[in-house]
């Protein structure tokens, strides 16, 4: 089975840096990925990591240390926009159409 | 592509009654999910297909709930007989197979409310 940790809830500012961590436990691992929801909507994707390192994609970057079995999520230049929730999830290696997802990370962004 | 279209948006129904919600995936697309989510449990996984065959079924809660797939192009997942429990907002996402095809598209959800 698979089971991910991230936190419940994250406050910055505007402008400011945020990482948002993720760590998993799973059985088969064959990818990370991130998602934003905002209240009401859709997850939609951010970015995913298959192999070791940084992904960077505009304002947001995505990490994965397959080794520490953790990825995190950074966002920069905070935008109020960015208030939302993230949902880290985890793709499995022993059926790739699988992904199960953490519980998400609630951010708001204060002026 | 219009993307993963849900119907209907919004659903309000007695308990007791069947409800089924529909789900049309992005054309090629040979996985589709249906998840749900609520403030306690989060996104789970209720089963998933592929190429129009269930694969994992074991995130459905019960018995009450069925999913069929009975072509590429259409799903539905059904609750019979539900219960106020079941009130949760219903998503559907697809995506495709192969390295590339990383991100999972999800429909706009549909709203539960079971009373």
């Amino acid at each position: 089975g698979q089971s991910l940790e991230q936190p419940s809830e994250v406050t910055a500012v505007e402008g400011a840096i945020v990482q948002i961590n993720c760590t998993y436990q799973t059985s088969g691992f064959y990818g990370l990925s991130w998602y934003q929801q905002h209240d009401g909507g859709a997850p939609t994707f951010l970015s995913y990591n298959a192999l070791d390192g940084l992904e960077e994609t505009g304002r947001f970057s995505s990490f994965l240390s397959r080794s520490d079995s953790y990825g995190y999520l950074l966002l920069q230049e905070l935008q109020m926009k960015d208030s939302a929730s993230y949902f880290c999830a985890v793709r499995d290696s022993t059926n790739a159409g699988k992904s199960t997802f953490g519980d998400g990370t609630t951010l708001t962004v204060k002026p | 592509d219009a993307g993963v279209i849900q119907s209907p948006r919004h659903e309000v129904t007695e308990m007791g009654q069947e409800v089924t919600l529909r789900c049309k995936p992005i054309s090629g697309h040979d996985y589709l999910f249906w998840y749900r989510q609520t403030m306690m449990r989060g996104l789970e996984l209720l089963i998933y297909f592929n190429n129009n065959v269930p694969i994992d079924d074991s995130g459905m809660p019960e018995d009450r709930f069925s999913a069929k797939m009975p072509n590429a192009s259409f799903s539905t997942l059904k609750i019979q007989p539900s219960e106020p429990r079941d009130s949760a907002v219903y998503f559907c996402a697809s995506y495709g197979t192969g390295l590339m095809n990383t991100e999972a598209f999800f429909g706009q959800g549909t709203r539960l409310t079971v009373v």
